[in-house]
């Protein structure tokens, strides 16, 4: 059975950073593109970064662009979001997802909240 | 960027009720690289639909997606009681990948 389980989200102070992570079982995660969503409270939802099977190629949505990096450990079955200088309109629920394009399996999400 | 818009953004229909929601993009979609997916509150999206019309493993036949270039359309032939929630499309034919507002089916 596919798993992706988020963790690391948290309350932060505008400005600060946080490291998420998505922990993958149930595939062989070196074989598939991976991606961060996020969902805003009450909004839609957001592509912010996705990575390739190899880690050779990331591309980030442009409002996090500088501020955000993708990446993965294939060894540890691991992806990964640090999330730098971080603002008010970052606060949303994070999602990992299987694929790079479009997203069969989802996580549970992980909420972060950007406040003073 | 391809601006997603849905429409409507509330239907209200009964249970065995035909929903038809409609996704249009500003720019044509490459390669009908559409996705349609369900989330209900507090839950993670699922997939319905890929590629603007092949249905994704376990999704129930009365689900179809079709159109292309510009205009999409999900149909929901027979509204099942599980199947009142927000659906989202989702273009991924061009980057940035871009998600439509949403349109929530609501029970009427």
């Amino acid at each position: 059975e596919v798993q992706l389980v988020e963790s690391g989200g948290g309350l932060v102070q505008p400005g600060g950073s946080l490291r998420l992570s998505c922990a993958a079982s149930g595939f062989t995660f070196s074989s598939y593109w991976m991606s961060w969503v996020r969902q805003a409270p009450g909004k839609g939802l957001e592509w912010v970064a996705n990575i390739k099977e190899d880690g050779s190629e990331k591309y980030h949505v442009d409002s996090v662009k500088g501020r955000f990096t993708i990446s993965r450990d294939n060894a540890k079955n691991s992806l990964y979001l640090q999330m730098n200088s971080l603002r008010a309109e970052d606060t949303a629920v994070y999602y990992c997802a299987r694929g790079g394009y479009s997203y069969g399996y989802w996580g549970q999400g992980t909420l972060v909240t950007v406040s003073s | 960027e391809i601006v997603l818009t849905q429409s409507p953004g509330t239907l209200s229909l009964s249970p065995g009720e035909r929903a038809t929601l409609s996704c249009r993009a500003s720019q044509s979609v490459s390669s009908n690289y559409l996705a349609w997916y369900q989330q209900n509150p507090g839950q993670a999206p699922r997939l319905l639909i890929y590629g603007a019309s092949s249905r994704a493993t376990g999704i129930p036949d009365r689900f179809s997606g079709s159109g292309s270039g510009t205009d999409f359309t999900l149909t929901i032939s027979r509204l099942e009681p599980e199947d009142f929630a927000v659906y989202y499309c989702h273009q991924y034919g061009s980057s940035p990948l871009t998600f439509g507002g949403g349109t929530k089916v609501e029970i009427k």
